[in-house]
């Protein structure tokens, strides 16, 4: 079955950058697409952005454009996202998730990793 | 963008009791782009409903979702344990994808 498996979590100074890596498998990597959703700690869902797996082709959210950044490795089935300038508001899980139904992006996301909580604090 | 709104924001019934959770849309949404999940305590969300009203894979046939253009409803037709979450509705589209803010489902 495909199982997204993310890794550990993180503890980072305000300033510093984190990078999460999700690792797919039980299908074709290159077939779909990941996104990148995180939930600030009691709240709600938010949408970060998406990578072509195939192409490396990204789009972000606005409000993180200039700050995230995500890659992956077709070699090992590896996504990866990096948020610059950590603040105390990144703090959150941070989940990635293969696109699901309807044609390219996906309308929606199915499955979803575990999550990785990222801190950040002084 | 588009901004979902979902009430109740908390909803306690008991077992055996019926519920329905509202998603209601800033504008109107095509049916295909609206997704619920489903978030247990602790764990990563879970595929609900998809297209409005078609169950995701190993979803019971006790839910069951609705709706068009701006309003769309999940209906839960006889509570058990096991379904107590957070339920979210999402939507896709110009690119983007928003949640609504989730409905708690407690149970008594």
């Amino acid at each position: 079955q495909v199982q997204l498996v993310q890794s550990g979590a993180e503890v980072k100074e305000p300033g510093a950058s984190v990078r999460v890596s999700c690792k797919a498998s039980g299908y074709t990597f290159t077939s779909s697409y990941m996104h990148w959703v995180r939930q600030a700690p009691g709240q709600g869902l938010e949408w970060m952005g998406i990578i072509n797996l195939s192409a490396a082709g990204t789009s972000y959210a606005q409000k993180f454009r200039g700050r995230v950044t995500m890659t992956r490795d077709t070699s090992t089935s590896t996504v990866y996202m990096e948020l610059n300038s950590l603040r105390s508001e990144d703090t959150a899980v941070y989940y990635c998730a293969r696109g699901f139904g309807g044609s390219g992006w996906g309308t929606c996301f199915d499955p979803w990793g575990q999550g990785t909580l990222v801190t950040v604090s002084s | 963008e588009i901004v979902l709104t979902q009430s109740p924001g908390t909803l306690s019934l008991s077992p055996g009791e019926r519920a329905t959770l509202s998603c209601r849309a800033s504008q109107s949404v095509s049916s295909s782009y609206l997704t619920w999940y489903q978030q247990k305590p602790g764990q990563a969300p879970r595929l609900l409903m998809y297209g409005a009203s078609n169950r995701a894979t190993g979803i019971p046939d006790r839910f069951s979702g609705t709706g068009s253009g701006t309003d769309f409803t999940l209906t839960i037709s006889r509570l058990d344990p096991e379904d107590i979450a957070v339920y979210y509705c999402q939507q896709y589209g110009s690119s983007r994808y928003t949640f609504g803010q989730g409905t708690k489902l407690e149970i008594k």
